[in-house]
């Protein structure tokens, strides 16, 4: 079993709708939580941690929930540049190593 | 304010050949990471380095090392390349390497071994 997983895609979905990510983690001593975006051919870059108060970000919440070890991202009013990978990400007890999941790719249409 | 860099950006090389990746973090930041991203995937951790110490290592096998210079510099030596090897390095930068810090990552390295 993975240690991230995510549903890889694609979701297909018109400019302005909602899209919702979901990732499960099966390490239960995984202490922090980041959703990084990955435009194609480039580096990751991070779109925002993860708490599980939630938080939100513009048109993006995220939501941590220990108890059932998932992460979602939720985007509102999806805009042609969000296309690209949203990769779900979770550390490792010790020392800083990400532990990614395979990514979901988002691709908004006209 | 430049942000992590690294060098080369494309490399092809030959089954059973050596290849050397470079780093720059980004000024200040003492901790480098490398990950190695294979196409479809998400990326994957080699090493961690903070104040020239191996602080972590993941999976991979001895073909793989890398060091850190005094300057925080990185350098990802593979030896031995195998097809399978070809993929996109990444080096990632944070201050100081804590566990909540964010990762700044650099544009890649391709490497393409025929």
């Amino acid at each position: 079993r993975k240690e991230v997983e995510q549903d890889p895609g694609p979701f297909n979905v018109p400019e302005g709708a909602t899209v919702a990510f979901n990732c499960t983690y099966s390490n239960s001593a995984s202490q922090s939580f980041f959703w990084y975006r990955q435009d194609c051919r480039k580096e990751p870059k991070l779109l925002m941690s993860v708490y599980s108060s939630g938080n939100e970000d513009g048109r993006f919440t995220a939501q941590l929930n220990r108890a059932s070890q998932y992460i979602s991202l939720l985007i509102r009013d999806s805009k042609l540049s969000d296309s690209a990978t949203y990769l779900c990400v979770v550390t490792s007890t010790g020392f800083q190593k990400l532990v990614f999941g395979t990514g979901t790719r988002l691709l908004v249409s006209p | 304010d430049a942000g992590v860099t690294q060098s080369p950006t494309h490399l092809i090389k030959t089954r059973g050949q050596h290849v050397t990746l470079r780093c720059s973090p980004i000024s200040g930041h003492k901790s480098v990471s490398w990950y190695q991203q294979v196409l479809g995937q998400g990326p994957q951790f080699i090493f961690q380095y903070y104040e020239k110490e191996e602080r972590g290592r993941g999976n991979f096998p001895d073909r793989f090392s890398a060091r850190q210079f005094p300057n925080y510099s990185s350098e990802l030596n593979v030896n031995a390349l195998l097809l399978g090897d070809s993929a996109l390095y990444l080096c990632a930068s944070s201050l100081a390497g804590g566990l909540g810090e964010t990762q700044y990552f650099g544009p890649g390295t391709r490497l393409l071994v025929l």
